[in-house]
């Protein structure tokens, strides 16, 4: 199985960029897809296939890597980001990362 | 506006079986593939199975391969997962997904909860 490690938690500040890593075990190409998870909700697609915007999504959030390397970034982070972020991979089955927390200071 | 609403979830005893269906509207059901994807309470999420457009091939995560089926009827637009031999770790929140190509699930339903428990 591909593993996908990311950080568990960040903290940031309004205003503030913030930058979500996602390692993959072995070599993905671009098949890295971001969601976004609030308390009590389903998970909402955020990035597909690395860098694509999902439709609605705020220009604020990016994505970017390949291979084995990715980030999700935010800028500006604003108070409703507020969240869980998982990454997801889809080169070899289907697998996500374990998430990051990410709660404004 | 697409629509992906679950049901059948609820309390089962271990070894008992449970089926969770999927009603999608909104979008062309036979058109895409659909998969389940399941969180554990105040854990990450975990791909179940994954079926494709017209049903010809389903894909299982090891832990769920022979206990689990995923099927559809597209006359109903209408996804379903059978459960047997359920086990305390199958205890979770089940969404069903759309899977776009390639591989990534633009929408999901409000999830439906399993609680396997004697």
């Amino acid at each position: 199985d591909t593993v996908l490690t990311q950080s568990p938690a960040l903290a940031v500040s309004p205003g503030e960029r913030v930058s979500i890593s996602c390692r993959a075990s072995e070599g993905v190409n671009s098949y890295m897809h971001w969601y976004q998870q609030k308390p009590g909700q389903q998970p909402k697609l955020l990035i597909y296939k690395a860098s694509n915007l999902a439709s609605g999504v705020p220009a604020r959030f990016s994505g970017s890597g390949s291979g084995t390397d990715f980030t999700l970034t935010i800028d500006p982070v604003e108070a409703d980001d507020t969240a869980t972020y998982f990454c997801q991979q889809s080169w070899n089955d289907w697998t996500f990362g374990g998430g990051t927390k990410l709660e404004l200071k | 506006e697409v629509q992906l609403v679950e049901s059948g979830g609820g309390l089962v005893q271990p070894g008992r079986s449970m089926k969770l269906s999927c009603a999608a509207s909104g979008f062309t059901f036979s058109n895409y593939g659909m998969a389940w994807v399941r969180q554990a309470p105040t854990k990450g999420l975990e791909w179940v199975a994954t079926i494709s457009y017209d049903g010809s091939s389903t894909y299982y995560r090891d832990s769920v391969k022979g206990r689990f089926t995923i099927s559809r009827d597209n006359a109903k637009s209408t996804l379903y997962l059978q459960m047997n031999s359920l086990r305390s770790e199958d205890t979770a929140t089940y969404y069903c997904t759309r899977d776009a190509e390639p591989g990534y699930f633009d929408y999901w339903g409000q999830g439906v909860m399993v609680t396997v428990s004697s």
